[in-house]
């Protein structure tokens, strides 16, 4: 199993820019999520899944969008890239209400809007 | 909503000896788990300890133990037999099982282990 994989690794983007952060697990995992890690801080939830076609707002979800549309695949959009959306965004993903609690992580994507 | 707070920004130890990490945490949801995560500067979250919040009885794991007092909601981490490798922030999260499995963070704890 290759885990959670996240790309790219590392992305530079201008203000005003629009791109879209890629996530995708093989454990057939029901919950995915995505947080953002600013310098020194804890990670902060963006938007979260439940499951396929079933999404919802975290503690930070303005100018970040998300879709599901299959089990594996959560990717997280930005719409209009901003200078204070630099940060490091980790995508995770966990089983339902059943099954082992534990998040699993990916590597992280570190961003940085000019 | 729930909060998390680690105390302690910083904190140093010497090769073998033992480190005990706070956190406190605010909640009204009764079904919730507890963990500490490390991050070492390769940035990867890897889970250091689970703590369900119906059992009473403390989660060890091998070095790692975990002091859970519910009624007070602090839940700190007991590093013995300190090792180089084991220099990384450390922080304490919250899960909501009635909410996504989702994870709320506190703000971490750097510990330096010193050889």
């Amino acid at each position: 199993n290759a885990g959670v994989t996240q790309t790219p690794k590392f992305q530079v983007l201008k203000t005003g820019q629009s791109m879209t952060l890629q996530c995708a697990q093989d454990m057939n995992h029901e919950y995915m999520s995505w947080y953002r890690q600013d310098p020194g801080m804890g990670l902060r939830l963006i938007h979260y899944s439940v499951g396929a076609g079933i999404t919802d707002q975290g503690e930070v979800p303005n100018g970040y969008n998300v879709s599901r549309s299959t089990t594996e695949d959560f990717p997280l959009r930005l719409l209009s890239a901003a200078p204070s959306q630099t940060s490091v965004y980790f995508c995770a993903s966990s089983y339902g209400t059943s099954g082992v609690n534990e998040q699993f992580f990916g590597p992280g994507t570190r961003l940085t809007v000019l | 909503a729930q909060t998390v707070t680690q105390s302690q920004p910083e904190m140093s130890v010497q090769e073998a000896e033992t480190v005990t990490l706070s956190c406190t945490y605010d909640t009204s949801e009764n079904n919730y788990y507890l963990f500490w995560y490390k991050q070492p500067p390769s940035r990867q979250m890897i889970l250091v300890i689970r703590q369900e919040a119906y059992k009473q009885q403390n989660a060890t794991e091998n070095r790692f133990s975990v002091n859970f007092q519910k009624a007070a909601k602090s839940f700190s981490l007991k590093i013995s037999d300190s090792q180089l490798g084991d220099t990384a922030m450390y922080f304490c999260a919250f899960m909501n099982r009635n909410a996504g499995n989702m994870l709320t963070f506190g703000g971490g704890t750097r510990l330096m282990v010193k050889p």
